[in-house]
């Protein structure tokens, strides 16, 4: 799998967009960006992923550049609950399912 | 739709022991994966397993093993507990044979050895 580089912490005003960018200067192909984040003593929660072309759900959005090697995921109206670890991971899917995360960002909501 | 289920939440053993820790994956998944993660080294995969058969493993000792029932619930077992084995087990359940679909965490166990 790419590895991927990212922001150790941002802060961000609840309310205001959150912008997590993540360079992944090595990705192949047919290799998927995800987003996951962390929050303490809770499990990894899944966010968004995709390939080339731009996603959006209900959490957030993800902006893939049309060379593939950086993304950004946005979260539109940051609230204090949003506070966590978000981990970029490119890998390609239905090989092996391991899954590495990276350090990540640590996103801080702030009043 | 009922998320990622681990039970216990929180265990504490002593060296030596061995231990079983559950997991019960989104209805309709048929493949887990297991993880453990600590402060030191991250995330690690440990094993995926789908239709019963384990199908990937990582680079830990034969202590830890696991198995996957027919109904898709799945055990992880570490024998002859270490202090080093103090850490969050996650299990992680995806739609396997949809290539592109993410894998979905439980909140994890939360081993600790004395």
């Amino acid at each position: 799998d790419a590895k991927t580089t990212q922001p150790t912490s941002m802060d961000c005003a609840e309310g205001r967009a959150a912008n997590l960018p993540c360079n992944h200067s090595t990705i192949s192909g047919n290799e998927y960006v995800y987003w996951y984040r962390q929050i303490h003593s809770q499990g990894p929660q899944y966010i968004i992923h995709g390939l080339k072309n731009n996603e959006t759900n209900e959490m957030a959005s993800l902006i893939i550049t049309e060379d593939r090697k950086s993304s950004t995921l946005i979260l539109p109206h940051a609230t204090l609950r949003d506070t966590a670890v978000y981990y970029c991971i490119v890998r390609v899917p239905g090989t092996a399912s391991k899954l590495t995360f990276g350090t990540g960002t640590r996103l801080q909501v702030t009043l | 739709k009922a998320g990622v289920t681990q039970t216990p939440r929180y265990l504490i053993k002593t060296r030596g022991q061995q231990v079983t820790l559950s997991c019960s994956p989104i209805s309709g998944h048929r493949s887990v994966s297991w993880y453990q993660q600590t402060p030191g080294q991250g995330l690690q995969f440990l094993f995926e397993y789908f239709s019963e058969t384990q199908r990937n493993k990582g680079n830990f000792p034969g202590r830890f093993s696991g198995r996957q029932f027919s109904n898709s619930r799945s055990e992880m077992n570490v024998s002859t507990l270490e202090l080093g084995d103090s850490a969050l087990y996650l299990c992680a359940s995806s739609l396997a044979g949809s290539e592109y679909q993410p894998q979905h965490f439980g909140d994890g166990t939360r081993l600790s050895i004395l």
